[in-house]
């Protein structure tokens, strides 16, 4: 059963547009959603992340918006670049840090931003 | 911020033969390291999780002794796939809970291994 479903597989912008990815989760004990970015070859990298107390939040050009209730979450992505290219993970988990709880991880969307 | 460093980055081994990955936490103590595989263009596959000075805990479906799972120090875990074989070929990242932005998790850069 996948406890975090995100949308699209794939996505295609043009530089300077927004992307848009969705997630929605269905344990309503998660408390902690997380964007990871990943290239190539590489492990994830935290972008950004939002706690269930409050539904938006801002960092540069990625926001987070958050609704509880609906228990789904998005990444905009403002201003688009070529190098956003990537691929983006959703995730969650019951807490986050030092609580060592595992995160659960969305399928990934395969961001690409064309020039 | 919280670095976890993982050698090798990448690692072709013969059929048969064992490898083992390394991560270190640089500027934190990890009680604790997850290990994921994944495959490509594919999500991120929790394998085990380890604990400093205890036995590793192995998600449903991964052989234990095919991949062994060791935090001897709060400071390392290491993940040795024994007698490796082609289908063992994947990308291993490890994952400790620690002190970066927001609290979140730190990821290592990744193991590509390639059994031939």
């Amino acid at each position: 059963q996948q406890q975090v479903k995100q949308s699209p597989q794939s996505l295609i912008v043009q530089k300077g547009g927004i992307s848009i990815i969705n997630c929605a989760y269905e344990n309503t004990a998660f408390d902690y959603f997380p964007w990871y970015q990943q290239f190539p070859g590489k492990g994830p990298a935290l972008l950004i992340a939002i706690r269930p107390d409050v539904s938006e939040k801002k960092e540069g050009r990625f926001t987070i918006s958050f609704n509880k209730s609906a228990k789904q979450f998005s990444l905009h992505i403002m201003d688009s670049q070529p190098g956003d290219s990537a691929t983006y993970f959703c995730a969650a988990s019951k807490g986050s840090g030092g609580s060592n709880y595992k995160l659960t991880f969305g399928k990934g969307t395969l961001l690409t931003v064309n020039p | 911020g919280a670095v976890v460093s993982q050698h090798p980055s990448w690692v072709i081994c013969k059929s048969g033969t064992s490898v083992k990955i390394e991560c270190r936490s640089l500027d934190f103590q990890a009680t604790t390291m997850f290990w994921y595989r994944q495959f490509p263009k594919k999500s991120l596959m929790l394998m085990a999780t380890s604990n400093e000075g205890s036995k590793a805990t192995y998600e449903q479906g991964v052989e234990k002794d095919k991949f062994l799972i060791n935090h001897a120090s709060l400071t390392l875990s290491t993940l040795t796939v024994t007698s490796a074989h082609p289908e063992d070929s994947s990308f291993y990242i490890c994952s400790a809970p620690g002190q970066g932005r927001s609290y979140g998790y730190t990821f290592g850069s990744g193991t590509r291994l390639t059994v031939v």
